[in-house]
């Protein structure tokens, strides 16, 4: 049974600090990693993908892959209310094709 | 970008009846698509697996007789609810790999269900 473990939250940092958000899997096999925002009642929104270990910056969020520990996280800094949304992590087998298992989700709200 | 179009957005249905969503992609071929459903404050749980022009691979628990899934071409994918109970009401999503960047994924909008 493949699975994406993250913890549900919820998660709340002020305004401006940096959110952390962590996501670990089972399957040592999985090669692509993906972050998502979903707010209520929308579809998924991908914010990062990954797939070496080692960080991945992209604007304010950076993705962090550590393939030996299967764990992979998401840092948002400077967080703005807007953040404020769940964030799914989701893995897959193989670089492109096969279906994205996703984790619960955590939780974001960030207060101004 | 890459589009996968959905529809319809939000249905009700009676109890008994069938519903179908439909989802397109609209400036990509989509030989695969995936379908998720999601119930509230749960994570997007794979159904099922629609490849165009072979039976749809449906995951462990989910009845195909059920949700009916059908790849007609490389733009068109559907999935049928029939014979709705309360239990099915849910969130749809449909996923097509491919038509973005970086091995990435491309979701349509999702279907709300509510099954009264």
């Amino acid at each position: 049974q493949k699975e994406v473990e993250q913890n549900s939250g919820p998660l709340s940092v002020p305004e401006g600090a940096i959110a952390s958000l962590n996501c670990t899997y089972s399957d040592r096999g999985s090669q692509s990693f993906f972050w998502y925002r979903q707010y209520s009642g929308k579809s998924p929104e991908l914010i990062m993908s990954i797939y070496s270990n080692g960080d991945k910056e992209d604007g304010r969020f950076t993705a962090q892959l550590n393939k030996a520990s299967q764990y992979v996280s998401l840092l948002i800094r400077d967080s703005q209310p807007s953040d404020s949304a769940t964030y799914l992590c989701a893995v897959n087998h193989d670089q492109a094709g096969t279906a994205l298992i996703f984790g619960k989700g955590t939780t974001l709200s960030v207060s101004s | 970008g890459a589009v996968v179009s959905q529809h319809p957005s939000r249905v009700i249905c009676k109890s008994g009846t069938s519903v179908k969503i439909e989802c397109r992609s609209l400036d990509f071929q989509a030989t695969t698509m995936f379908w998720y459903r999601q119930f509230p404050k749960q994570s997007l749980m794979l159904m099922a697996t629609s490849n165009e022009g072979s039976k749809a691979t449906y995951e462990q628990g989910v009845e195909k007789d059920k949700f009916l899934i059908n790849h007609a071409s490389l733009t068109l994918s559907t999935l049928t609810v029939t014979s709705a109970h309360p239990e099915d009401s849910s969130f749809y999503i449909c996923s097509a790999p491919g038509g973005a960047a970086n091995y990435g994924y491309t979701f349509g909008s999702g279907t709300r269900l509510t099954v009264v």
